[in-house]
């Protein structure tokens, strides 16, 4: 595709459920990024990959956060036992190597009840 | 550690008029500084990013924003407002050096565009 994108565009899930959040990114592009906008706020990182592997997961708020690039390419978000407080928009991004110019897809919006 | 404040959550232009979003920004090495505008249900998109070449960078729709390293500042600027450039602002950051991709975002400014 053109651009990234993320599905699904909006996800509704009760408290203490598992959610599974996908991104494709812009194809040939080696770097990945995770970030989650609450409203009201910027963006704030979670994790960003570099091919395959995790190059900084820093940003991960707790362990009920993970995130797997299985093969250089499609990534998907995953949080355990989700809290009203998960409640944002996930944002994915990706670049040409770890310094280039990021692109971002429109997010996804989940709302945790 | 790297970090941006921007000052002005919502900002009210008449169109015509000059557009100044202020942005400063705290980094522990040179930074690289970016300007991302987000329009209603769409993704961010960069306008403009500074990388160590020239201090007064320009961007895309007629903006522009100058570094200024003795203010850590990267204020943007447009001369002239449309009512197109409604939208949210957010100033960025990159990471230290074995993290480039680490953007650091400010709380974002809310432009308000009136005829």
């Amino acid at each position: 595709g053109a651009g990234v994108s993320q599905t699904p565009s909006n996800k509704v899930t009760e408290k203490g459920k598992y959610v599974e959040l996908r991104c494709d990114p812009i194809s040939g592009h080696t770097a990945l990024y995770w970030y989650r906008q609450s409203l009201g706020q910027g963006p704030e990182f979670l994790i960003y990959f570099q091919g395959t592997g995790a190059a900084d997961d820093s940003g991960l708020p707790n362990d009920r956060f993970f995130a797997v690039r299985p093969e250089g390419s499609v990534s998907t978000l995953k949080i355990q036992r989700t809290e009203r407080g998960d409640s944002a928009v996930y944002l994915c991004a990706s670049s040409q190597g770890g310094a280039g110019e990021q692109f971002f897809g429109p997010g996804t919006r989940l709302t945790v009840l | 550690a790297q970090s941006v404040t921007q000052l002005g959550s919502h900002v009210s232009v008449s169109e015509g008029a000059l557009v100044l979003l202020r942005c400063n920004y705290s980094s522990s090495v040179p930074p690289y500084l970016f300007w991302y505008v987000q329009y209603p249900n769409q993704g961010l998109q960069l306008l403009l990013k500074y990388t160590s070449a020239a201090t007064l960078v320009k961007g895309i729709n007629g903006f522009e924003a100058e570094f200024k390293k003795s203010e850590t500042s990267f204020h943007l600027t447009k001369p002239s407002a449309h009512m197109s450039d409604a939208a949210e602002y957010f100033c960025a950051v990159s990471g230290t050096t074995d993290s480039w991709g680490k953007l650091q975002f400010g709380a974002g400014t809310q432009v308000v565009v009136t005829p």
